[in-house]
């Protein structure tokens, strides 16, 4: 089972929202030691990051898309989840979840999920 | 946002070879930048952060160095299992960003 892993459709309409949940299990959600991010590629492209958030629920967003997403945090369940509203055919790409090194949102990525691959399209 | 321009876009080379990849910052950074190495159909695996630090269980061949807006990713002897694509990450504000990638093909 892998350590963080991305659920939710595959296929999302044009101008719907496209959600997302990483489940992790690499470490309980809480701990102080860790952010929490959303990073995204379209087919055979490079790497974006969405978004990061803390299990406070203090959150920075890519301003790129900040008028279109929501990341939360669950921490019954240990999971995070990301919204993107009003969805194009330009979000088509691999979602990944991602875990910071640290508690800081500054900080890069030492745990990737393996990726979920959202299409838009009608 | 801070810009972050790779070069090389694809490099080929040979087993053996030593491979030096530069990432560029528009502005400085310090020596805030991490480096990645992504195989076709995986999640990128986390190799060097703070520039030249080697994340744990990343083969001594790798090594990383620069401060500011320069940077590199130098593999000393290239292995069949590095052909792949890096990139280079700066997280030296919250905005984060990634080079457009710097792909690794068998020569």
């Amino acid at each position: 089972q892998p350590l963080l892993q991305e659920s939710g459709p595959g296929l999302v309409r044009p101008s719907e929202t496209l959600s997302l949940t990483c489940t992790v299990s690499s470490d309980s959600i809480t701990s102080r030691l860790y952010y929490w991010g959303w990073i995204r590629q379209p087919p055979g492209k490079g790497l974006e990051w969405i978004g990061t958030i803390y299990h406070t629920g203090t959150s920075n967003y890519n301003p790129s898309l900040k008028n279109r997403i929501t990341i939360s945090v669950d921490t019954s369940t240990n999971q995070f989840s990301l919204r993107l509203n009003f969805v194009t055919a330009a979000d088509t790409a691999v979602y990944y979840c991602a875990r910071h090194t640290r508690a800081d949102a500054d900080s890069p990525f030492d745990l990737w999920g393996r990726g979920t691959l959202v299409t838009v399209s009608s | 946002d801070i810009q972050m321009t790779q070069s090389p876009s694809t490099l080929s080379a040979s087993v053996g070879d030593r491979v030096t990849i530069t990432c560029r910052a528009s502005q400085s950074i310090s020596t805030w930048l991490a480096w990645y190495q992504q195989k076709p159909g995986k999640a990128p695996k986390f190799l060097i952060y703070k520039a030249s630090n080697l994340e744990s269980g990343v083969p001594s061949r790798f090594s990383g160095s620069g401060s500011g807006t320069e940077f590199t990713l130098t593999i000393s002897s290239l292995q069949p299992d590095d052909f792949a694509t890096y990139y280079c990450q700066q997280y030296n504000d919250y905005f984060l960003t990634f080079g457009q990638g710097t792909k690794v093909e068998i020569k």
